[in-house]
């Protein structure tokens, strides 16, 4: 079966730009996540929805950071205006109902932000 | 919130030797604890997991320890081969809603040949 997509993998910015990722998750998969994974450090989640509902964004920086699943499939995370410090790799994650908890993940999507 | 803490940091071995990697949490309604192996610029890769019903899972080469009274658990590499070298992530689910995955920081690990 396909994996998780995502683009794109790599993006280069000025701060104060915009910037958005998309991802398309396995098929069938009603769980979507994006996590933010500064350099040596673990992945941390952003968002989860769960089919276009959102079920968790407190961590999400909401002055800046926004992402929507309109029709329960793709989504698109956003960063405007982007910071320094939001120079990471963006994973999108999805997970289905056979393995509660079990994540797959895409390829990531390599943000610089100069 | 759960928090996960992973110890150590780096890990360097000499190959064909065994290496540990240990992670505490702090939900203990945390009832599924995987680890993730990301080589460099790759994505996060599921190597083995382990839910709160058992006590140890085996896999080849890699085992995972849980004692959920301690709230830790393990992962255990025998005789490391030089593709073992990468970054591990523990990771702890609570279910529920909001059941996102939190990760340890990741323990560097490197097979001396």
């Amino acid at each position: 079966e396909a994996g998780v997509a995502q683009s794109p993998r790599y993006k280069i910015i000025e701060k104060r730009q915009s910037v958005a990722f998309w991802c398309n998750p396995i098929s069938g998969h009603a769980t979507l996540y994006w996590y933010q994974q500064i350099l040596g450090q673990g992945p941390k989640l952003l968002i989860q929805f769960q089919n276009n509902g959102v079920v968790d964004d407190s961590q999400l920086p909401k002055d800046r950071f926004s992402a929507e699943r309109l029709k329960g499939v793709d989504s698109t995370l956003k960063i405007q205006p982007a910071k320094l410090e939001d120079s990471a790799v963006y994973l999108c994650a999805s997970s289905g109902a056979r393995s509660a908890g079990e994540l797959f993940f895409g390829e990531g999507s390599r943000l610089t932000v100069l | 919130g759960e928090n996960v803490e992973q110890h150590p940091s780096t890990l360097s071995v000499q190959e064909g030797d065994s290496a540990v990697i240990k992670c505490t949490y702090s939900d203990s309604a945390s009832n599924y604890f995987p680890w993730y192996k990301q080589e460099l610029g790759k994505r996060p890769q599921l190597i083995i997991d382990i839910r709160s019903n058992v006590g140890e899972k085996k896999d080849q080469r890699i085992a995972v320890t849980l004692n959920k009274t301690a709230k830790h658990f393990s992962l255990h590499i025998t005789e490391t081969q030089p593709e073992d070298s990468a970054v591990y992530f523990c990771a702890a689910w609570t279910g529920g809603g909001a059941d996102g995955l939190t990760f340890g920081k990741g323990t560097h690990l490197i097979i001396q040949p």
